[in-house]
């Protein structure tokens, strides 16, 4: 199995600024994804990770609104950029060890 | 790129009933397909999965049937139990669980009536 932490757990931001939302995996993973879940919804996949490569974004999802940063094989960053009540949600990174994907606890967004 | 589908958006049962969840999808590459437990305020746990190479599989009182031909899968769950309930999301990749992104389904609100 795999153990994934994200900081913080949660946060009330102004509109207007930025978070930097880490992920730390308790083992080395090729890819890493984040993933959004609005409030008593589905899980939607923002962007996947790999270590040493720009992070590959899904549609409606764009590298200047969610950068992501992948310095080595344990750890990422997602940040939410110039943030707007629409981005209030909860945001989660995932990792794969072995066959299965793991989750973080997710970070709990408001924007105000 | 790939579409889940899943179907009942809520469920309620008596405890001791069976409950049947059943997502569809799109991509016919589509080769591996989890199913997560979500309960309140909680990250996804993974509960059981199959792939493309396995028809169903069982885990005591879980179990997944998948149909290659038709693009469907289904999550049984026997002898409910209150704890069982949560929400249950479905998801497809190309990839499999490790290497590859996850598509869900919309979720499924499982509740279970003692």
């Amino acid at each position: 199995s795999a153990v994934i932490s994200q900081k913080p757990s949660r946060d009330i931001c102004q509109r207007g600024t930025s978070l930097t939302i880490q992920c730390q995996v308790d083992s080395q993973v090729t890819m890493m994804f984040w993933y959004r879940q609005q409030p008593g919804q589905s899980l939607t996949l923002i962007a996947t990770a790999n270590q040493g490569s720009e992070a590959t974004y899904e549609s409606g999802f764009v590298i200047d609104k969610f950068p992501i940063s992948r310095p080595n094989l344990t750890f990422s960053t997602l940040t939410v950029s110039n943030m707007s009540p629409e981005d209030s949600s909860i945001y989660l990174c995932s990792a794969g060890v072995n066959t299965e994907a793991f989750f973080g606890q997710g970070t709990r967004l408001t924007v105000v | 790129g790939e579409n889940v589908e899943q179907h009942p958006s809520t469920l309620s049962v008596q405890e001791g009933d069976s409950a049947v969840i059943k997502c569809t999808y799109s991509d016919s590459a589509s080769n591996y397909f989890p199913w997560y437990k979500q309960e309140l305020g909680k990250r996804p746990q993974l509960i059981i999965d199959i792939r493309s190479n396995v028809g169903e599989k069982k885990d005591q009182r879980i179990a997944v049937t998948l149909n290659k031909t038709a693009k469907h899968f289904s999550l049984h769950i026997t002898e409910t139990q209150p704890e069982d309930s949560a929400v249950y999301f479905c998801a497809a990749s190309r990839y499999g669980g490790s290497q590859g992104n996850l598509i869900f389904g919309k979720g499924t609100k499982l509740s279970v009536k003692p």
